[in-house]
């Protein structure tokens, strides 16, 4: 069956830079989640989607934006990287509202 | 305090041990529950839902406790492969959006020693 497919699984970007973080919610899938987990941390929650529009913002910070694309792709763009947000990055999705959640691989993000 | 509680352990145990975590959270609106497994550096994955008359899924048993607000979730016979962090998953339901609002708690450490 089909997964959620993050890209890149790996990035690394130096402070100052942006970055873009791709996902792709399994087929069928309306709701998009981003998380993101620092080392030891639990997911912290950033920004869902749903049917497209967004819906609820988390612990984003304002350097970050995300969306999601008619063919139901979501990207979190990330400007002005600082050393904290070198974290894994988790995006996910549901359907039907179930609150079950089925993530990606993520992407790890190192800023160095 | 947190809205989803749990104890970070990490819990030592030897195979074929029983073991047992707990979970507990603030808002007793909340709707349903989870419990997700994550290996080190991988995705969280469900795991099973919780729900007020408990289930199982094998090994697994899942327990809600709506009155004092805790879930739990017992592991019988551990195997090495059962080593991971387990997380609690609360969902709060529509907090003013569209999407269900999805809180996790930080996790608990289980090491299956041989």
């Amino acid at each position: 069956a089909a997964g959620v497919i993050q890209s890149p699984r790996h990035l690394i970007k130096e402070k100052r830079e942006t970055a873009t973080l791709k996902c792709y919610p399994i087929p069928r899938h309306d709701t998009v989640y981003w998380y993101q987990q620092g080392p030891g941390q639990d997911p912290q929650f950033l920004i869902s989607f749903y049917e497209k529009m967004q819906s609820d913002k988390g612990s984003i910070p304002d350097r970050f934006s995300a969306q999601q694309f008619s063919d139901y792709h979501s990207e979190l763009n990330m400007s002005s990287l600082e050393l904290g947000d070198s974290a894994l990055y988790f995006c996910a999705s549901s359907s039907g509202r179930t609150g079950k959640l089925f993530f990606g691989s993520g992407t790890q993000l190192s800023v160095l | 305090r947190k809205e989803v509680e749990q104890d970070p352990g990490p819990f030592n145990v030897p195979e074929g041990a029983t073991v047992a975590f707990n979970c507990t959270y603030s808002n007793s609106a909340s709707q349903s529950f989870f419990w997700y497994r994550q290996d080190c550096r991988k995705e969280p994955k469900l795991l099973m839902s919780v729900y007020s008359s408990g289930n199982e899924d094998g090994r697994f048993t899942a327990q809600l406790n709506r009155a004092s607000q805790y879930i739990s979730l017992l592991i019988r016979d551990s195997k090495l492969s059962d080593s991971a962090t387990y997380l609690c998953v609360v969902n709060m339901g529509y907090d003013g959006g569209a999407t269900n609002k999805l809180i996790f708690g930080t996790g608990t450490l289980l090491a299956v020693q041989p």
